[in-house]
């Protein structure tokens, strides 16, 4: 089987700008999971969606959004961008509703200037 | 709030050395424990996942243990070799938060000397 996959891998943004992240999960997983990544913060939960809907939510401002199609894969958006928001942004998948193994995948690194 | 503490921040052995990271969590009410491995600028590779009703779990040279009513995880790891080299995360979720929340360690970052 594939594994998560996340496009674009690199992106350079502008503050103020807005970006959209993109993550394919693996073949039959319906549990799509986001995560920033940075070097003061570590890793901190964004939020997760299951069958098309947001299950869960991590403690981010409004500017971060996200949506699952009914494909599983999943988009998160970051509008009105600042310089804090440079990070890696990790998706993850996992097979079912509850309490699975999370697979993560390569990150998109995103940096602001 | 779950609060994940990991102890030692950076550790070095020779190659060969069996060795322990320690992984401490302040909240018991847990869904499940995960181990990951994280090399620099890459995703993280899932190594091993505890239920909370279980005690530990082994793969290979790997062995992860869990004290649900202590709050404390530990990963061994088994006659180490360069490529174990990398920074080993534990990450928890709660049964309060959600079973795909996980809360995440600052991580131990591993060298193994050759």
């Amino acid at each position: 089987k594939a594994g998560v996959t996340q496009t674009p891998r690199y992106l350079i943004k502008t503050r103020g700008q807005q970006v959209t992240l993109s993550c394919s999960p693996i073949s039959g997983h319906r549990s799509v999971s986001w995560y920033q990544q940075t070097p003061g913060q570590g890793l901190q939960f964004l939020f997760e969606y299951f069958s098309e809907t947001q299950r869960n939510k991590g403690n981010f401002p409004g500017r971060f959004s996200g949506r699952q199609f009914s494909n599983s894969r999943s988009e998160m958006n970051v509008s009105t961008l600042e310089l804090g928001d440079s990070a890696l942004y990790l998706c993850a998948s996992s097979p079912a509703g509850t309490s699975y193994e999370q697979y993560f995948g390569p990150g998109t690194r995103l940096t602001v200037t | 709030k779950q609060e994940v503490t990991q102890i030692p921040a950076a550790l070095s052995v020779p190659e060969g050395e069996n060795l322990v990271l320690n992984c401490s969590f302040t909240d018991s009410a847990i869904y499940n424990l995960q181990w990951f491995r994280q090399d620099p600028g890459k995703g993280l590779t899932s190594l091993l996942l505890i239920q909370s009703s279980q005690r530990e779990q082994t793969s290979g040279r790997l062995n992860a243990s869990l004290d649900k009513s202590s709050g404390r995880s530990t990963l061994y790891i088994a006659a180490s070799q360069p490529g174990d080299s990398a920074t080993y995360l534990c990450a928890v979720t709660g049964l309060q938060t959600g079973a795909n929340n996980l809360f995440f360690g600052t991580g131990t970052r591993l060298t193994v000397i050759p």
